[in-house]
């Protein structure tokens, strides 16, 4: 148990699908964050959220749109998506970030496949 | 720009073996280093981390230390477990990467009985 809960673990989902990935902390931090992390590539960074407001955005595409209602709750909207984005995508939560040696907790991880 | 590179897997070694795991980095300042474990079909965990030049992280009877003259964070064990079984990564944040933490690509260890 991280602390760091996400659902679904696992989506398949078809390229006109709609879905939505969810993700919650019990940790008390102010900070989310949703990755990437795809076969034989470095874990990458998608979006970070502070205090629920979108601080970082890595060129993702518009086909991903995350939403960060509250400081505990993080989704990841799901739309159009390319056999390419299927992928294991992680969210975690930290106290602020900007400040050095803070540590990032991650959830398990929710497994997409887009078919 | 700042950058982690770790030994490329996966490392094959045999239960109760010595176990070192390479990473070095590059930065602007005067980064934080982690090492995360990622056991298999499972998220990353936080395994040890070390703020400054000579500090040395541990847990789980894992052990690095920060050595800034060789801009080094290896992992090492003195004897593994089939359980150790995993992706580690090797990981920085500084101010050059505000922050934010920047990944070693991972190495993954497969530890046979």
């Amino acid at each position: 148990e991280t602390g760091v809960t996400q659902t679904p673990r696992h989506l398949v989902m078809g390229m006109t699908n709609k879905k939505s990935l969810k993700c919650e902390q019990h940790l008390g931090h102010n900070a989310m964050y949703w990755y990437k992390q795809s076969a034989k590539k470095p874990l990458e960074l998608m979006f970070v959220y502070s205090l629920e407001e979108r601080v970082e955005n890595n060129s993702v595409p518009s086909r991903f749109s995350p939403e960060c209602p509250n400081s505990s709750h993080l989704f990841l909207h799901l739309h159009t998506l390319q056999p390419e984005d299927s992928a294991l995508y992680l969210c975690a939560s930290s106290h602020s970030p900007g400040v050095s040696g803070n540590t990032i907790y991650f959830g398990e991880g929710s497994w997409l496949t887009v078919v | 720009g700042d950058s982690v590179t770790q030994m490329e897997g996966p490392v094959t070694l045999s239960e109760e073996a010595f176990l070192t795991i390479n990473c070095t980095y590059t930065a602007t300042g005067y980064p934080s280093l982690f090492w995360y474990v990622q056991y298999p079909g499972e998220g990353l965990q936080l395994l040890l981390k070390a703020t400054k030049a000579d500090d040395k992280g541990s847990n789980k009877g894992f052990e690095a230390t920060y050595r800034k003259e060789t801009t080094s964070f290896h992992l090492e064990k003195g004897s593994v477990q089939v359980s150790d079984s995993a992706v580690y990564f090797c990981a920085l944040s500084d101010l050059g990467s505000n922050y934010q933490l920047i990944w070693g690509a991972g190495t993954k260890l497969i530890i046979k009985p």
